[in-house]
């Protein structure tokens, strides 16, 4: 089985600032994905980023980078420039590849953007 | 595309009553799954769906929640006999055959539906 566990409950930044939001797993499996989902008050679950495991390289999109440490099976989410609009939960998910299969979630992470 | 579609966004329902929450898969994906958020909590699997078939039920409930994903229509979750317990928002998700579709599409979720038990 596979677990997530996301160990802050809530983090806050000033707004422009960078902040990293820290996620680790546990699989025995060596082929997967790892993703960071943002949900704001709308409830709607929106993927931030994607990291194959099999990837050395981290991932980036804009803003948004990763730290994947695949050996100490860490996953850190860096948002640089912070916007207010970046306040909401964020969830770390893991999801083995190969087939469709289901996502284990972490319990999330509030972000708080300091204007 | 539309993206996966939930409905009602929002259900109320007395103690005892049955509630019945609809997906509408994203265009093209033809596997669904069902998650409940309660509240200050992360995600948790219900239920994965293929059309007329149950693929994975392993985090439903062994009593009153069912599942079914017809060869027509939406995929539906049915929640009998509601208790406070059951009040949670409830997602859907769907995925392509290949997981990663042609548009780069992946595993998508619904805006969910808030089920509140009375």
């Amino acid at each position: 089985a596979q677990t997530v566990t996301q160990s802050q409950p809530e983090m806050s930044v000033q707004e422009a600032e960078t902040v990293t939001l820290s996620c680790t797993y546990d699989t025995s499996e060596s082929d997967y994905y790892l993703f960071w989902y943002k949900q704001p008050p709308s409830r709607q679950m929106i993927l931030v980023i994607r990291q194959e495991a099999y990837k050395q390289q981290n991932a980036t999109e804009n803003r948004f980078s990763v730290n994947f440490q695949k050996a100490a099976k860490s996953f850190s989410l860096k948002i640089s420039d912070s916007q207010l609009g970046d306040a909401a939960m964020y969830f770390c998910a893991l999801i083995l590849s190969g087939a469709n299969s289901k996502l284990t979630f972490g319990k999330g992470i509030t972000l708080s953007v300091r204007p | 595309n539309a993206g996966v579609m939930q409905n009602p966004r929002h259900l109320v329902r007395r103690r005892g009553q049955e509630a019945r929450l609809r997906c509408s898969p994203m265009k093209g994906h033809s596997h669904v799954y069902w998650y409940r958020q309660l509240p200050e909590e992360g995600l948790k699997f219900m239920v994965y769906l293929q059309k007329e078939n149950i693929i994975d039920e392993s985090g439903m409930p062994k009593e009153r929640f069912s599942a079914e994903f017809p060869k027509e229509g939406p995929s539906i979750l049915r929640i009998q006999q509601v208790v406070r317990g059951d009040s949670a928002a409830y997602f859907c998700a769907s995925s392509s055959e290949t997981f990663w579709d042609s548009e780069g599409y992946g595993y998508t979720f619904g805006s969910g539906t808030r089920l509140t038990v009375v």
